[in-house]
């Protein structure tokens, strides 16, 4: 059984940076083809993809956020760290982090973060 | 890369089917078959219910189906349940990022 769990501060401060991590169980980020993304939902709002990390260490970013994200796994730990630099309050969301296969695209999530932006 | 295009509501009667179609472009839905659907409840995660284009996941209601014809793939949910209502978004992946559409609001009337 996949199970997914995101944790980090819920308030951030307006151009601090963002790190969160995403901790699972039930499968390996070093088998072949397995990647852990993040998507992000503001109130109200539809979801975003914002990142994505595969197994062999390649990673993608959502083309409008690139310049702020950075993402990296800790395949010992089970763990994938993601950073959003300079928060805004309009970065005010849930940010959830999801297995990854091409095929499902993200087939498991965590319940997810909510993160208030604010001063 | 766009947000893929859904209606912004579809309702339905208890029983009846209603489709909520999600329109990309040639770069993603058009091209690929990496197509999957998500049913999100209230203050909950997204669950996939369909992926591939229209395989349902091990267990999951076949009262669900997807399609695609084109740059336009959609899904089908039959005999509406009152525990259908939710928000439902589409997904797509490319050789380089994933996107999804802007959700649609199920309501069961």
């Amino acid at each position: 059984q996949i199970t997914l769990k995101e944790s980090g501060p819920t308030l951030v401060k307006p151009t601090q940076t963002l790190t969160l991590t995403c901790t699972f169980s039930g499968f390996s980020l070093s088998t072949s083809g397995v990647g852990v993304g993040w998507i992000r939902q503001p109130p109200g709002k539809a979801l975003e993809w914002l990142a994505l990390i595969y197994w062999d260490d390649d990673e993608r970013y959502s083309p409008s956020l690139k310049t702020r994200l950075t993402i990296t796994k800790d395949t010992s730990k089970n763990q994938v760290v993601l950073t959003m630099t300079n928060m805004d309050p309009v970065d005010t969301a849930t940010y959830f982090c999801a297995h990854h296969m091409i095929t499902s695209i993200f087939d498991s999530w965590g319940q997810g973060t909510l993160v208030t932006v604010s001063s | 890369q766009s947000a893929l295009t859904q209606p912004a509501s579809v309702s339905g009667s208890p029983g009846q089917s209603i489709t909520i179609s999600c329109t990309g472009a040639s770069g993603d839905v058009g091209d690929y078959t990496y197509v999957s659907w998500y049913q999100q409840h209230p203050g909950k995660a997204p669950k996939l219910i369909i992926y591939g284009v229209s395989n349902r996941p091990s267990g999951f209601s076949n009262r669900f189906s997807g399609s695609k014809s084109g740059n336009t793939a959609s899904l089908t949910i039959s005999g509406l349940q009152a525990e259908d209502e939710a928000d439902y978004y589409c997904g797509s992946y490319t050789s380089s990022s994933a996107v999804f559409g802007g959700g649609t609001k199920l309501t069961v009337l």
